[in-house]
């Protein structure tokens, strides 16, 4: 079956313009994550969608960031005014919350952001 | 929020030797996934842990839950450049909703 799906896979933008990277989780599951990774680095939480509960929106870093999900289907996050330091690869991840423990995530291939 | 220390960083080892990462919270942890992401990949799921002291096996690789669920180590015997990449360890606790990833261990693998 499909797999998580985002794009673009590459986006190139200059500073100060707004960018909106799309992510298809895997159907029937109802936890999507954001993460941020910096070239190098390790995973930053951004956010968690589940269901139709309130999003935890504790790891992102600036109210130029925000996550939209339809439902248990499509999420976007979109990055106002882009900053040099927005530069990075953006993941996203889908799980299978069926218990009170994690279900292992499935990511997608991610969106190498840069900014000029 | 969750804190995860993970060690170490980077590991160059010769192929055929063995390598072990270790993750470790200063709070009881609910449960610890581990993932691979291969150079220019994105995570891969490997095995979750979620009992004191539980011992896990996938062929090469052992992962071990410490008894107070506060640490866990990947063991991976015997490496193979099929090895190279870089293992996270990822964490909750209580009643967290999201996991906490560690900063991962870069192996490389020398043949």
């Amino acid at each position: 079956g499909a797999g998580v799906s985002q794009s673009p896979s590459n986006k190139v933008t200059e500073k100060g313009k707004d960018v909106e990277l799309r992510c298809d989780p895997i159907s029937g599951h109802t936890a999507l994550y954001w993460y941020r990774q910096r070239l190098g680095q390790g995973l930053e939480f951004l956010i968690y969608f589940q269901g139709n509960s309130a999003p935890d929106k504790s790891g992102l870093p600036s109210d130029r960031f925000s996550a939209e999900r339809t439902g248990e289907s499509v999420s976007t996050l979109t990055i106002q005014r882009t900053q040099q330091e927005d530069s990075a690869v953006y993941l996203c991840a889908s799980s299978f919350r069926g218990t009170s423990y994690y279900n292992e995530q499935f990511f997608g291939p991610g969106t190498r952001l840069t900014v000029l | 929020g969750q804190q995860v220390m993970q060690i170490p960083q980077y590991q160059h080892v010769q192929e055929g030797e063995d390598f072990t990462t270790y993750c470790n919270s200063s709070t009881t942890l609910s449960n610890i996934q581990w993932y691979k992401q291969r150079p220019g990949g994105h995570p891969v799921f490997l095995i979750q842990l979620v009992k004191s002291g539980e011992v896990k096996k996938q062929k090469r690789l052992t992962f071990q839950f410490g008894e107070a669920k506060k640490n866990s180590s990947l063991h991976i015997t015997a490496t193979q450049t099929t090895d190279v990449g870089t293992y996270f360890c990822a964490v909750s606790a209580g009643s967290a909703r999201q996991l906490t990833f560690g900063s991962g261990t870069q192996l490389t693998v020398l043949p």
